[in-house]
C-alpha cells in the first residue's frame, strides 16, 4: 500500500526557516517525482514544486511564489523527499501536502497519492 | 503561466442528478488535464487523468471530457459521498496550476 506521510510543521514567525519531510512507504520511492501542493486556509490548491527522479536527473521546479526561497530535495535511501523553506511569510501559512507524480507522457503529469498534510502557520 | 478556470464555483444538486463541471485554459493544453475530488479535511483524490482516462478505483459514474481548452468533469448519479470540492488541474506547462474550485453540495 502507498502510503505518504509528512511531518514538521508547526508554528514558525515570519522570516524564520523550517523543514518539512516527506516519508514514503509501499514503492520504488527512487523511480518517482514527488511534488509538494499546498493549500491556504480556506483556499484551493497551489502548486508548489516538484523534484524529478534520478533517472531524469533529479531536477527542480518551483513555482514563482516560492522560487529561491523553498528548496525540495530527496534521499532514495531513506525514502524521503523534503521541503526546506526559508524566509517564510505570513502568505505561505497553509496545509502542505506531499505528493507523489506520474508522468504518464510528455507534457502529462498528474499526482495519484497525497499524503494527509501538515499545516505550516507562519505567525509573529 | 495557463489560468484555470472552473464553472461554476458552487453547485447545489439532489441525490442521483447528473451533475457536469467545467474547466477552461487560457490557453491550448492538449489532453494534459487532470481532475481532483477533495472532501472537507482531507487530502485531495486523482479522479481523471489525461482528461478522459478514469483512475484505478473511481467508480464509474465519474467520466472527464475535452481537449484544447475546454473539459467537462460528469457524474452521471450523484451519491452521497460525491458531495466535495472538485478541482482541475494542466501539466502542459510549468507552473503547474490548478482551477479555484468547485464546491458541489446536496440541495
Amino acid at each position: 500500500e502507498v502510503q505518504l506521510v509528512e511531518s514538521g510543521g508547526g508554528l514558525v514567525q515570519p522570516g524564520r526557516s523550517l523543514r518539512l519531510s516527506c516519508t514514503a512507504s509501499g514503492f520504488t520511492f527512487g523511480d518517482y517525482a514527488m511534488s509538494w501542493v499546498r493549500q491556504a486556509p480556506g483556499k484551493g490548491l497551489e502548486w508548489v514544486g516538484f523534484i524529478r527522479s534520478k533517472t531524469y536527473g533529479g531536477t527542480t521546479e518551483y513555482a514563482a511564489s516560492v522560487k529561491d526561497r523553498f528548496t525540495i530535495s530527496r534521499d532514495d535511501s531513506k525514502s524521503i523527499a523534503y521541503l526546506r523553506m526559508n524566509s517564510l511569510k505570513t502568505d505561505d501559512t497553509a496545509v502542505y501536502y506531499c505528493t507523489r507524480g506520474i508522468w504518464a507522457a510528455a507534457g502529462l503529469y498528474f499526482f495519484d497519492y497525497w499524503g494527509q498534510g501538515t499545516l505550516v502557520t507562519v505567525s509573529s | 503561466d495557463i489560468q484555470m478556470t472552473q464553472s461554476p464555483s458552487s453547485l447545489s444538486a439532489s441525490v442521483g442528478d447528473r451533475v457536469t463541471i467545467t474547466c477552461r485554459a487560457s490557453q491550448s493544453i492538449s489532453s494534459y488535464l487532470n481532475w481532483y475530488q477533495q472532501k472537507l479535511g482531507k487530502a485531495p483524490k486523482l479522479l481523471i487523468y489525461a482528461a478522459s482516462s478514469l483512475q484505478s478505483g473511481v467508480p464509474s459514474r465519474f467520466s472527464g471530457s475535452g481537449s484544447g481548452t475546454d473539459f467537462t468533469l460528469t457524474i452521471s448519479s450523484l451519491q452521497p459521498e460525491d458531495f466535495a470540492t472538485y478541482y482541475c488541474q494542466q501539466s502542459y506547462s510549468t507552473p503547474i496550476t490548478f482551477g479555484q474550485g468547485t464546491r458541489l453540495e446536496i440541495k
